[in-house]
This record gives C-alpha cells, sequence and structure tokens, in this order.
C-alpha cells in the first residue's frame, strides 16, 4: 500500500503570509508528483505536474518543488490572499500505470 | 480546455434503490476515466479504472456487480451503484486522462458527487 503523507492537515493564515505545506511519498518507483488546488464545489484544479528530482515549478504566486530521492515536495504560495483558500491536495504517480494515489490534503483559510 | 462534468452533484436515495452517475469530457477524448470515492477526512481513494470500449478495473476490495462502470463513448463514462446501502453514502469523483496528449498520467476531475443513502 502507498503511502503518500501530506501535513499539516490544515492551516490558518493572515492575507499577505507566505505559507508552505509539505508531501511526502514513496522514493522508489517515482513516475510523477501532482498537485492540485480544489475549492469547495469546484473540481480540483491541476497547478503542478513534477517528474524531475530537483524540479521547480512556479504560476503566479504559487510555486512547487521536488526531492524524489528522499521523497517530499514542497508547495509555496507567496503573499496569500483570501481566494488562495482552499484545500491543496499532492498525488503520488508510480510507474505508468496511470493510477494517482493522494494524500489527505491541507486545508488552506487565508483571513483577510 | 479540458473541462469533465458530473451529474448529479448531489443525490439521496433510498436504501435498495440503484443511483447512476454520469462523468463527461466536454473538450477532449477521454481515453481512460476514473473513479474515486472519498470518505469524511480521508483521502481520494481510486476504486477502478476503465478505458472506452473495455472493462472496468477494480481496486480490490470494491465489489464489481454494486459498483457497475460503463464507458461505451469516449466521452462519456456512468458509475451505477446498485442496491444502494447507508454504508455507500459517500463523495464519488470522477476523474479523466487524455492519453493522446499528456504523458504524466495527467488527470482532469469532475466537480464530484455527493451520495447519500437513506
Amino acid at each position: 500500500i502507498l503511502n503518500v503523507e501530506q501535513s499539516p492537515q490544515s492551516l490558518h493564515v493572515q492575507e499577505g503570509d507566505s505559507t508552505n505545506f509539505t508531501c511526502s511519498f514513496p522514493s522508489s518507483n517515482f513516475y510523477a508528483l501532482h498537485w492540485y488546488r480544489w475549492e469547495t464545489a469546484k473540481s480540483p484544479e491541476a497547478l503542478f505536474v513534477m517528474t524531475l528530482n530537483g524540479d521547480e515549478k512556479k504560476k503566479g504566486r504559487i510555486s512547487a518543488t521536488l526531492n524524489t530521492k528522499e521523497g517530499y515536495s514542497y508547495l509555496y504560495i507567496k503573499g496569500s490572499q483570501p481566494e488562495d483558500s482552499a484545500t491543496y491536495l499532492c498525488a503520488f504517480s508510480g510507474g505508468s500505470n496511470y493510477k494517482l494515489t493522494f494524500g489527505k490534503g491541507t486545508l488552506l483559510t487565508v483571513n483577510p | 480546455g479540458a473541462v469533465v462534468s458530473q451529474h448529479p452533484s448531489r443525490v439521496i436515495c433510498k436504501s435498495g434503490t440503484s443511483v447512476k452517475i454520469e462523468c463527461r469530457s466536454l473538450d477532449f477524448q477521454a481515453t481512460t476515466m476514473f473513479w474515486y470515492r472519498q470518505f469524511p477526512k480521508q483521502s481520494l481513494m481510486l476504486m477502478a479504472t476503465s478505458n472506452e470500449g473495455s472493462k472496468a478495473t477494480y481496486e480490490q476490495g470494491v465489489e464489481k456487480d454494486k459498483f457497475l462502470i460503463n464507458h461505451a463513448s469516449l466521452t462519456l463514462s456512468t458509475l451505477t451503484v446498485t442496491s444502494a446501502h447507508p454504508e455507500d453514502s459517500s463523495f464519488y469523483i470522477c476523474s479523466a486522462r487524455d492519453g493522446a496528449a499528456l504523458p504524466y498520467n495527467e488527470q482532469f476531475f469532475g466537480p464530484g458527487t455527493r451520495l447519500t443513502v437513506l
């Protein structure tokens, strides 16, 4: 059974704060690591697909890093805004069998 | 692009009845679709994988006779929960993959269906 852990489980920050969360995953048989942003009553939205050790990706104020040797990825949000409030999911893909194993997510609340 | 719709968004049914949930890829052809289930405070758990025109592959512990999956076209998959019981109450969400376009198992998700069985 693959274990994908996310921490913290939830997080409250003030508008303007920068924050980060962690996703840990198996370091063997790595294929890709996905980050999704999931707002209530909407579809999870793909943020990043990370495939290479040392990868660093950025989308506006959100960025992510990847360490496949030690099995972790960080997601950073710079200058959080209330509209960043959502659950952030990571999902591990091992091999090319198209299956994603999800963590439980980090619920971010940004207070104005 | 890459929009997936799911209907209904919410359904309440009586114990013993069957419920059908539809998942559609609106602007791409989904060679593979996935069905997940999420219980409160738990992660999304894959139930089954279906390829267009083929029988679905179910994950261990998921009853294929209870959760019927049909993927008859490249844009539509359905999940039917047969003889639903209160323990089937959960959040069901589908995703779709365009194998022709994206190489890294990228999946696009529908908004999910909240099923409550009374």
